[in-house]
């Protein structure tokens, strides 16, 4: 089974901040990896699809990268609706999937 | 605009069965694109994908709830439904169903998701 952890497991920031979230894989996925936005009470939303590609409708400010094990989410300039808790998801093992445990995002 | 919904008992007995049905209104379920699944999050925790289906009926489960999960589809309702046996204070989740791409398998599309209380 492929195993997906998350770092930092949460974090504080203030309003256009930079954010980075990585999102390890327990072995090689290539680009099999998406992420997803989830607000208390609300279903996710997906955000990034296949590493690096931004889904329709989601802020440029939004950006993934990586490939293999190694992922990272990055927000370029935070803002007050991305106070969230952000979760990554491997679809190398297609259709069987596996979420990471999350990290969520609070106000320093 | 696709929305999904979810339907069924928000309370369930330790030992039965928890029965889900997923709605699928503005697209049909018959689309050679789309898996759809059943995905859970325990009060407080992380995301954990149940299992999907195909429209042709094909079935893949988490393997770590595979001897108690059952998903079936309905085209002609547009619906499908999931079954979880023998249920414990461990499966009370609220419990989404979902469009999810067979490209990326990325999960596109979401139900506003249904708590289920596992409770005497």
């Amino acid at each position: 089974d492929i195993q997906m952890t998350q770092s930092p497991s949460s974090l504080s920031a203030s309003v256009g901040d930079r954010v980075t979230i990585t999102c390890r894989a327990s072995q090689s996925i290539s680009s099999y990896l998406n992420w997803y936005q989830q607000k208390p009470g609300k279903a996710p939303k997906l955000l990034i699809y296949a590493a690096s590609s931004l889904q329709s409708g989601v802020p440029s400010r939004f950006s993934g990268s990586g490939s293999g094990t190694d992922f990272t989410l990055t927000i370029s300039s935070l803002q007050p609706e991305d106070f969230a808790t952000y979760y990554c998801q491997q679809s190398y093992s297609t259709p069987i999937f596996t979420f990471g445990p999350g990290t969520k995002v609070d106000i320093k | 605009q696709l929305q999904l919904q979810e339907s069924g008992p928000g309370l369930v007995k330790p030992s039965e069965t928890l029965s889900l049905t997923c709605t699928v209104s503005g697209g049909s379920i018959s689309s050679s694109s789309y898996y759809w699944g059943w995905i859970r999050q325990p009060p407080g925790k992380g995301l954990e994908w149940i299992g999907s289906i195909y429209y042709s009926g094909s079935t893949y489960y988490n393997p770590s709830l595979k001897s108690r999960v059952t998903i079936s589809v309905d085209t002609s309702k547009n619906q499908f439904s999931l079954k979880l046996s023998s249920v414990t204070a461990a499966d009370t989740a609220v419990y989404y169903c979902a469009r999810i791409m067979t490209t990326e398998t990325d999960v596109d599309y979401w139900g506003q998701g249904t708590l289920v209380t596992v409770s005497s």
